[in-house]
């Protein structure tokens, strides 16, 4: 079965740029997306094929996808900003997400 | 706006069952295909399962095959999953999701209901 392979942390300093990294056989040939979760809620996605930002979503994040990996950057990262972030692409029509990353910003 | 509001969950003992519905709205429910996915307490997300727009095509992860049903009533505008055979392990917060049309991904998530299996 598909895999895709995220870092278990990553740690940023306000203001300074954060990326996040998604790791899969060929990933550049599929549609990646990144989703945020903060405790308790639900997650909100905030990438979709690869490096398209929903309304609503600040501009300070992007994506991209090519090879076997896919990148979530975050610029002038922000306290509100921490959060894990989850990548995900599809198999055929099942849905793979990778394992999760916490975003740490200190 | 659109609301996925799931419902459903609680205790359970294992090799019990249990069924879990998620009330759309604010969306034309019956032209979207729609997802479920669950989060075990303190670990990442894990897609279950999926359905087509008119409830015919099904798909469900390994670990659920054979014990979980995924189905759609789109007069309702309601998914439901049906569980049985229910493990420890299947121990999660249980969201309803829509894929967004041309978006492949995930753009409306409900706000989860939780499944405990224990004894």
């Amino acid at each position: 079965s598909y895999e895709l392979t995220q870092p278990p942390s990553v740690s940023v300093s306000p203001g300074q740029t954060g990326s996040i990294t998604c790791s899969g056989d060929k990933l550049g040939d599929k549609f990646a997306c990144w989703y945020q979760q903060k405790p308790g809620q639900s997650p909100v996605m905030v990438i979709y094929q690869d490096n398209k930002r929903p309304s609503g979503i600040p501009e300070r994040f992007s994506g991209s996808n090519s090879g076997n990996t896919a990148t979530l950057t975050i610029s002038e990262t922000q306290a509100m900003d921490e959060a894990d972030y989850y990548c995900q692409a599809w198999d055929s029509s099942t849905a793979v997400f990778g394992g999760g990353t916490k975003l740490t910003v200190l | 706006e659109v609301q996925l509001v799931e419902s459903g969950g609680g205790l359970v003992q294992p090799g019990g069952s249990l069924r879990l519905s998620c009330a759309a709205s604010g969306f034309t429910f019956s032209t979207y295909w729609m997802h479920w996915v669950r989060q075990a307490p303190g670990k990442g997300l894990v897609w279950v399962s999926r359905i087509n727009t008119d409830g015919v095509s099904t798909t469900y992860a390994d670990s659920v095959k054979g014990r979980f049903t995924v189905s759609r009533d789109n007069a309702r505008n309601t998914l439901f999953l049906q569980m049985n055979s229910l493990r420890a392990e299947d121990t999660a917060v249980y969201f309803c999701a829509r894929v967004g049309a041309g978006t492949f991904a995930i753009d409306y998530w409900g706000q989860g209901t939780l499944v405990t299996v224990s004894s």
